[in-house]
């Protein structure tokens, strides 16, 4: 079946550093992948997607692409701030009739220091 | 604020009590799912329904079940609780039947503590 796997955190990174979260899939067709993130206290929110090989998505700072080769899809951001403390879930979900189901890895706490 | 709302917020109950918890989706969004959230699992799907309809069926336990109303808000039955049951459960919504091409909204969770 499908599945998702992120890198262990906590991740714990100073303000402005560079941010790598690895995502790599397993997937029987050509799914669609998400990164979500979740702040203190609340629900998922999208962060950015990509739907086909080679798409880059982008939001707040934050890429990732989506590169069918490695089946990966690592979340970056060039600079982090204090408010990109959070933990951020990388999923996907196939394409076709019946597809109903959103994997999510099991999410990678980052904290932002100053 | 994603516009899904969830009640109660928190909910501690006993175990082999019963509990429902509530989710209000979206304006306009017809698919609404729910996942469970806890320490060891991670997200786990549970169930999916598309405009009163059930479309998928994830982890879910027998002893939890849902339903889509006609006003699209959704309930999560669970009853004869076990401690193994806290978490955080979570309701989604979307427009379209599948996450693929319409992303879902997340609301803020439901606590629940079974004692």
């Amino acid at each position: 079946g499908d599945s998702v796997t992120q890198m262990e955190g906590p991740v714990t990174l100073s303000e402005e550093a560079f941010l790598t979260i690895n995502c790599t899939y397993t997937a029987t067709g050509y799914p669609s992948l998400f990164w979500y993130v979740q702040y203190p206290g609340e629900g998922l929110q999208l962060l950015l997607k990509a739907t086909k090989a080679d798409d880059k998505g982008s939001n707040k700072g934050f890429e990732a692409t989506y590169r069918k080769e490695t089946t990966s899809f690592h979340l970056e951001k060039g600079s982090v701030q204090v408010s990109d403390s959070a933990v951020y879930f990388c999923a996907l979900s196939e394409s076709g009739a019946g597809s109903y189901q959103l994997t999510f890895g099991k999410g990678t706490k980052l904290s932002v220091i100053p | 604020d994603s516009g899904v709302t969830q009640t109660p917020k928190h909910l501690i109950t006993a175990t082999g009590q019963r509990v429902t918890l509530r989710c209000s989706p979206r304006s306009g969004d017809l698919s609404v799912y729910w996942y469970q959230q806890s320490l060891d699992q991670g997200l786990q799907f549970l169930i999916q329904y598309y405009n009163g309809e059930e479309r998928a069926k994830g982890n879910i336990l027998e002893r939890f079940s849902a339903q889509q109303f006609p006003d699209l808000h959704s309930e999560l039955n669970l009853s004869s609780l076990e401690l193994g049951d806290s978490a955080l459960y979570f309701c989604a919504s979307s427009v379209g039947q599948t996450p693929y091409n319409s992303p879902l909204h997340f609301g803020n969770g439901t606590r629940l503590t079974v004692t």
